[in-house]
């Protein structure tokens, strides 16, 4: 099993509609939850952060993270076009080893006009 | 503004030839990573530093060195390219582990 899991898409969706990422990952002791958004060729960008179960607002996006079940979502309103993109999601994981940041492969995400 | 940089943009090397990557950051940030990622695959962790101190993954290949002089520079060295090191080379950086990070443009390597 894979440490960060995201269906890799193409998730489509028209423009104005709400887009949902899910994330799992497989570390209970996991700490600190994040997505990123990526543009074909270009770097990581992050959107949103989440450390306590529940929602996280932030403009058009909410982060909703369920640690019993362990999964992160990441909603998107009123999609955009630009919001096209891969969304990355990362979890922090802290043990007596240090700290460690893993990734998922990313959803890819096309909002059709 | 804050930002992290990475030179180049884009790197041609021939294979076997040693390269360098650099990054420079202005958000004092006491954390760098380094991240190699390939088409349509996570970002994979090659090395972090956290102040001064140097944290290899346990799978990053003995081909890849990094150096950081002082808080604002951290370089990655390939010392002997293969066509499997084709990718693009991530560096980030965090303020502590808690928080998410701040990537640069990234280098895009690629080995003829």
């Amino acid at each position: 099993q894979k440490e960060v899991e995201q269906n890799s898409g193409p998730l489509s969706v028209p423009e104005g509609a709400i887009a949902s990422l899910n994330c799992t990952y497989s570390d209970r002791g996991s700490q600190s939850f994040f997505w990123y958004r990526q543009y074909s060729g270009k770097s990581p960008e992050l959107i949103m952060s989440i450390y306590s179960n529940g929602d996280k607002e932030d403009g058009r996006f909410t982060a909703q993270l369920n640690k019993a079940s362990q999964y992160v979502s990441l909603l998107i309103r009123d999609s955009q076009p630009s919001d096209s993109a891969t969304y990355l999601c990362a979890v922090n994981l802290i043990n007596t080893g240090g700290f460690k940041t893993i990734f998922g492969a990313g959803t890819r995400l096309f909002v059709k006009a | 503004d804050a930002m992290v940089i990475q030179n180049p943009r884009y790197q041609v090397t021939q294979f076997g030839k040693p390269v360098t990557l650099s990054c420079s950051q202005t958000l004092n940030h006491n954390v760098m990573y380094w991240y190699q990622q390939k088409s349509s695959q996570a970002p994979k962790l090659l090395f972090h530093y956290y102040d001064k101190d140097f944290n290899n993954e346990a799978d990053t290949p003995d081909n890849f060195q990094s150096r950081r002089p002082n808080t604002s520079f951290c370089f990655l060295d390939i010392r002997s390219p293969g066509l499997g090191d084709a990718a693009m080379y991530l560096c980030a950086t965090s303020r502590g582990t808690e928080g998410g990070y701040t990537f640069g443009s990234g280098t895009r390597l690629t080995v003829v």
